[in-house]
């Protein structure tokens, strides 16, 4: 069974460029999660996504969106990058609510 | 909302002592907690869940509604133990899914 897959692994954008990152859920799982790993600062919730849903989303600018496309894939988009933006962003999918999470690899921003 | 606070961001013991990673939450509703782990070069992944009641790779967690806890244990530590461990909560309100700041636990030899 394919796990929870990123693209890309790495991005390189300048600031003020927009960036957009993709994931692809695990078959059959319908809610996607997206977080933010920036160096020392864990894992901050930046959105949910739940049967094509945006369900929730963390402390973060409107200039983080997304969405979540009928076969469950989700994309993040991130406008007006600054410098700060750069961290690694992962996807995580599940089953149902409460449940566990399955994560991806993750995708590497870097924001020059 | 809910908050999940990871005191040590690092914590380090030698092979064979008992281990400890300390997680505190705060939730107004009924939570649902986890222990996720990192292992070097390797996706992060449920380590256990507090509903189970069960013991993966000698780690246990006990949720402690009166102290809003769900520390992790094990007796005694291995060094492929060694990783980073997230403290997670979700609750049934708000179901996404908050996690700590994360602890790096080493084993030493």
């Amino acid at each position: 069974e394919a796990g929870v897959t990123q693209s890309p692994t790495h991005l390189i954008k300048t600031r003020g460029q927009q960036a957009t990152l993709r994931c692809s859920p695990i078959s059959g799982h319908t809610s996607v999660y997206w977080y933010q790993q920036a160096l020392g600062l864990g894992l901050q919730f930046l959105l949910w996504y739940d049967e094509g849903e945006e369900r929730n989303r963390g402390n973060f600018p409107p200039r983080f969106s997304g969405r979540q496309f009928p076969n469950y894939s989700s994309e993040l988009n991130v406008n007006a990058l600054e410098l700060e933006d750069s961290a690694l962003y992962l996807c995580a999918s599940s089953f149902a609510r409460n449940e566990k999470l399955f994560f991806g690899s993750g995708t590497q921003l870097s924001v020059l | 909302a809910q908050r999940v606070t990871q005191p040590e961001k690092l914590l380090s013991v030698f092979k064979g002592a008992p281990v400890e990673l300390k997680c505190n939450y705060s939730y107004s509703g009924s939570p649902e907690l986890f222990w996720y782990v990192q292992y070097s070069r390797q996706r992060l992944q449920l380590l256990l869940r507090h509903i189970s009641r069960e013991s993966i790779k000698g780690f246990t967690a006990d949720l402690n509604k009166g102290e809003t806890s769900f520390h992790l244990k094990k007796p005694f530590a291995q060094e492929e133990d060694s990783a980073m461990y997230y403290c997670a909560l979700s609750g049934y309100n708000n179901n996404d899914m908050r996690f700590g700041a994360g602890t790096r636990l080493t084993v030493k030899p």
